[in-house]
């Protein structure tokens, strides 16, 4: 079975700091990663992804995300953070399953940017 | 082309009544996936449905809830005799035919039991 962590529930940086919001899974096979953002009251929207190529992803509003085989991890990176970014933040792995995609989604991390 | 749509996006129901939640997939989005969150926890998957099947159910509470995708109009997500604990959003996300595109989602209905 799969699985996603998202080990800080909450995690804060002052605007214009570099954010860094982990992800680690545990999936047979070849993992297939996204990230997805919740403003309140909303809907999830998706950030980026990782399926094969280049171990840096970069996606939606400046953020980028490294995926590291070896450790396992897809941590969501942004060079300077903005207060805007104060979201909710889920980390999901994507698996093929008998043709279809089943997801798991991590536990989700409050990032809130303090002005 | 308009995204994926939840209704109601606020639905109120007393303990024991019934609930059903409506989704419309994106145009050309035949599989739907439906997940629930509860207050400070993430997304759990309840059910997958093509159109006219159920895929996957393995996380659906076995008794009171049940979802459908009629050939013709959204899909359903129906919850009888509401309890509090079924108070949760409930999302609604759908993708195309082929393959690993991300999955879209929609706002959400917040169900609240009184």
């Amino acid at each position: 079975a799969q699985s996603v962590a998202q080990p800080e529930d909450q995690v804060n940086v002052a605007e214009g700091n570099p954010l860094t919001v982990k992800c680690t899974y545990s999936v047979s096979g070849n993992p297939y990663l996204f990230w997805y953002v919740q403003y309140p009251n909303r809907g999830l929207q998706f950030l980026l992804k990782y399926i094969t190529g280049d171990n840096l992803v970069k996606g939606s509003y400046g953020f980028e995300a490294e995926f590291n085989k070896s450790q396992t991890s897809f941590h969501l990176k942004k060079p300077s953070a903005l207060v805007s970014d104060s979201a909710l933040y889920f980390c999901a792995a994507h698996k093929n399953s008998g043709g279809y995609q089943k997801v798991t989604f991590g536990t989700g991390t409050k990032l809130q940017v303090i002005p | 082309n308009a995204g994926v749509m939840q209704n109601p996006r606020h639905l109120v129901r007393r303990r024991g009544q019934e609930a059903r939640l409506r989704c419309s997939p994106m145009k050309g989005h035949s599989h739907v996936y439906w997940y629930r969150q509860l207050p400070e926890e993430g997304l759990k998957f309840m059910v997958y449905l093509q159109k006219e099947n159920i895929i996957d159910e393995s996380g659906m509470p076995k008794e009171r809830f049940s979802a459908e995708f009629p050939k013709e109009g959204p899909s359903i997500l129906r919850i009888q005799q509401v309890v509090r604990g079924d108070s949760a959003a409930y999302f609604c996300a759908s993708s195309p035919t082929n393959g690993l595109a991300e999955a879209f989602f929609g706002q959400g209905t917040r169900l609240t039991v009184v």
